[in-house]
């Protein structure tokens, strides 16, 4: 069964601080994708990032960084000098191989993390 | 705008009314998603749309909720005899046609769903 955990509910941090949010999951497929969103106050659902299984390179994009590990299937999001304007509720999502028989594929989010960034 | 479309952005149902909820995907793209989130929940998946065809409907409720997306128009998530408990947003994502496996969904900014 595939299944993604985020254990930390809410986090506060005052701004300037770094920040990591936790994200674990479980799947028994060789090939998976994996991805981050960000849901700020406003209510939509933006992208953030992809990586797939095979590329355990981390990633920096301006003050996001992520940390893919396999070996502890983890894919954690780090915020340095974080700001208000990043707090958000923050969503960790694993996506399956394409199933065969209806050649869909298979979405798992966990239940988000919410940031409080203060000023 | 070329999102993700959808609306109404919140609606207002007393128990027992219908709610219709409208989801018009990117530009180009055919394959539609709709996803539940409670009140400081996750998003769960609710049912995954070709045009006019249902692909996988695993995450609706047998009762009371169905899904379209017809040859023309706008995806429709239909809610019959809401109960409080519906009471939700509900998100549409939509994906092209042929879309790489690494191919994140784009969601809309979806419809707040309050039964009183």
């Amino acid at each position: 069964a595939q299944k993604v955990t985020q254990a930390q509910t809410e986090i506060s941090v005052v701004e300037k601080e770094d920040v990591t949010l936790d994200c674990v999951y479980e799947t028994r497929d060789t090939t998976y994708y994996l991805f981050w969103y960000k849901q700020p106050p406003s209510g939509e659902l933006v992208f953030l990032i992809r990586r797939n299984s095979f590329d355990e390179q981390n990633e920096i994009s301006g003050r996001y960084s992520w940390n893919f590990q396999k070996s502890t299937s983890s894919f954690n999001f780090t915020i340095t000098a974080s700001q208000v304007v990043d707090s958000a509720v923050y969503f960790c999502a694993l996506k399956g191989p394409r199933v065969l028989s209806s050649g869909t594929y298979k979405y798992i989010f966990g239940t988000g993390t919410r940031l409080k960034v203060l000023a | 705008n070329a999102g993700v479309m959808q609306n109404p952005r919140h609606l207002v149902r007393r128990r027992g009314q219908e709610a219709r909820l409208r989801c018009s995907p990117m530009k180009g793209h055919s394959h539609v998603y709709w996803y539940r989130q409670l009140p400081e929940e996750g998003l769960k998946f609710m049912v995954y749309l070709q045009k006019e065809n249902i692909i996988d409907e695993s995450g609706m409720p047998k009762e009371r909720f169905s899904a379209e997306f017809p040859k023309e128009g706008p995806s429709i998530l239909r809610i019959q005899q809401v109960v409080r408990g519906d009471s939700a947003a509900y998100f549409c994502a939509s994906s092209p046609r042929i879309t790489g496996e690494d191919s994140p969904l784009h969601f809309g900014n979806g419809t707040r769903l309050t039964v009183t």
